[in-house]
């Protein structure tokens, strides 16, 4: 069964700061999908970053990116110039999907505060 | 353009009675999953619906049931509530990939807190 880790339950930086969410997964597939979500106090799940373990260039939307390791099994998350609005849970999620199935595997979550 | 919608926001109920919950998907997306999230952990994937058909289901006791409708909404059900059922509950759609190994991004709704007392 795959499993999602993520090692750091806290995190906090100031404001315009850049902050580094790792993640690790353990799979023995080769093909399938990484996420980042990130979930506020309003408890909606928004997803920050998408990664194909296919591609070999890391992603990037915007002030997030992702250092994607695929032979460490390592799945990391850059947000650089760190807003107040970054404040929330973030969750490392993995899928592989099997004829059409989508099953997300979650991380317990970093739970990241900007400070003004 | 409408996200997931989730009713109801808030429910209490105690032990022992049934509960059912509902969502409805993001425009144009046919596949609904169902996720559990226990105050301070991740999600745990409980099963999916595609065509009105549960294709795949996590650990979860068959309490937990559930129903896809033609217009693609879903509902979940819990019978037999245990204190271990209190959590937020999250619904998530997405489009079902027919090609081998392609999959869509799941998009969320703002979940369902329960309460079992």
């Amino acid at each position: 069964a795959q499993t999602v880790t993520q090692s750091q339950p806290e995190m906090s930086v100031q404001e315009a700061e850049t902050v580094t969410l790792s993640c690790t997964y353990d799979t023995s597939e080769n093909n399938y999908y990484l996420f980042w979500y990130k979930q506020p106090p309003s408890r909606q799940m928004i997803l920050v970053i998408r990664q194909e373990a296919y591609k070999q260039q890391n992603a990037t939307e915007n002030r997030f990116s992702v250092n994607f390791q695929k032979a460490a099994k390592s799945f990391s998350l850059k947000i650089s110039d760190s807003q107040l609005g970054d404040t929330a849970m973030y969750f490392c999620a993995f899928m592989n999907p099997i004829q059409g199935a989508q099953k997300l595997v979650f991380g317990q979550g970093t739970r990241l505060t900007i400070n003004p | 353009d409408a996200g997931v919608t989730q009713s109801p926001t808030h429910l209490i109920k105690t032990r022992g009675q049934q509960v059912t919950l509902r969502c409805s998907p993001k425009s144009g997306h046919d596949t609904v999953s169902w996720y559990q999230q226990a105050l301070g952990q991740g999600p745990q994937f409980i099963f999916q619906y595609y065509e009105e058909e549960e294709r795949q289901r996590g650990n979860f006791p068959d309490r937990f049931s559930g129903h896809q409708f033609p217009n693609y909404s879903s509902e979940l059900n819990v019978n037999a509530l245990l204190l271990g059922d209190s959590a937020l509950y999250l619904c998530a759609s997405s489009l079902w990939r027919l090609a081998p190994h392609d999959t869509d991004t799941q998009y969320f709704g703002p979940g369902t807190r329960l309460t079992v007392l």
